[in-house]
C-alpha cells in the first residue's frame, strides 16, 4: 500500500527565509508519481511539479526547487528567499501506475511572517 | 485558460437530507475524480470515473455515495443521507489521459456543512 507522510506539522519562518518542506513516501511499485500542491489560505488545491520515478534530476523553478532521492524515498521542497505570498499549506502525493488516485500526505502549514 | 469549475461553493444541509455537489471538469479530460478534506486534515481519494464508469474507490466511498455524467459536461457526487461526519470540503478533478504522470487540475471546492 502506498503512503505519504510530511513529519511537519506546521513551519513557521521570516520572510526571506529559505524553507525545506520534508516529504518521505512508501510504495511497492518500481514506477509511481510524485506531486506537491499548493493550497492557499482560499481553499483551491494548485499544482506545483511532478516527478516520475525513473527521473532523479532535481529541479529549480525560480524560487522553488525540489529534490527526489530514490535512495531515501524522498521528495523534499525548498523554497529560498520565501516570502509571505508562500504562506500556504503544501502537499506532496503520490500516485502509483497501475492506480490514479493521487494519496496525500497530511500536509504541511508553512507559515512566513513579514 | 480551462478550468475545474465546481457548484455550490458552499452548501449547507440538515442531517439525513440528499445534496449532489456538481463538477465541471476541463472540456477534453477523460478521468474525473472525487476527493474530500475534512477541515485541517488530508486531502482524501473518494472515487475515479472513466468511460461512464466507476473505475476505482475508496473505503469512504461507500453505498451512501454516487456518481454520474449525466450529461457531456457535468460530473456529479450525490451523498444520499448525509451524516454530521460528511462534513468536509469536496474537491473534484479530471485529467486528459490515463497516465499516472499527468497532474489532475482540482476545482476549488465544494464545501459542505451537515447540520
Amino acid at each position: 500500500a502506498q503512503k505519504v507522510t510530511q513529519a511537519q506539522t506546521e513551519i513557521s519562518v521570516v520572510e526571506k527565509e529559505d524553507v525545506t518542506l520534508d516529504c518521505v513516501y512508501e510504495t511497492r511499485d518500481t514506477t509511481y508519481y510524485l506531486f506537491w500542491y499548493k493550497q492557499p489560505p482560499s481553499g483551491e488545491l494548485v499544482f506545483l511539479i511532478r516527478r516520475n520515478s525513473f527521473d532523479e534530476q532535481n529541479e529549480i523553478s525560480g524560487r522553488y526547487s525540489w529534490n527526489f532521492q530514490k535512495s531515501t524515498s524522498s521528495f523534499n521542497f525548498t523554497i529560498t528567499a520565501s516570502q509571505v505570498v508562500d504562506s500556504a499549506v503544501y502537499f506532496c502525493a503520490l500516485s502509483e501506475a497501475g492506480r490514479r488516485a493521487l494519496t496525500f500526505g497530511s500536509g504541511t502549514r508553512l507559515q512566513v511572517q513579514p | 485558460e480551462p478550468e475545474v469549475t465546481q457548484t455550490p461553493s458552499h452548501q449547507v444541509t440538515q442531517m439525513g437530507q440528499e445534496v449532489i455537489l456538481r463538477c465541471v471538469p476541463i472540456s477534453n479530460h477523460l478521468y474525473f475524480y472525487w476527493y474530500r478534506q475534512i477541515l485541517g486534515q488530508k486531502v482524501e481519494f473518494l472515487v475515479s470515473f472513466y468511460n461512464n464508469e466507476i473505475s476505482e474507490k475508496s473505503e469512504i466511498f461507500d453505498d451512501q455515495f454516487s456518481v454520474e455524467r449525466p450529461d457531456g459536461s457535468n460530473f456529479t457526487l450525490k451523498i444520499r443521507s448525509t451524516k454530521l461526519e460528511d462534513s468536509a470540503m469536496y474537491f473534484c478533478a479530471s485529467r486528459t489521459s490515463g497516465n499516472s504522470y499527468n497532474e489532475q487540475f482540482f476545482g476549488p471546492g465544494t464545501r459542505l456543512t451537515v447540520l
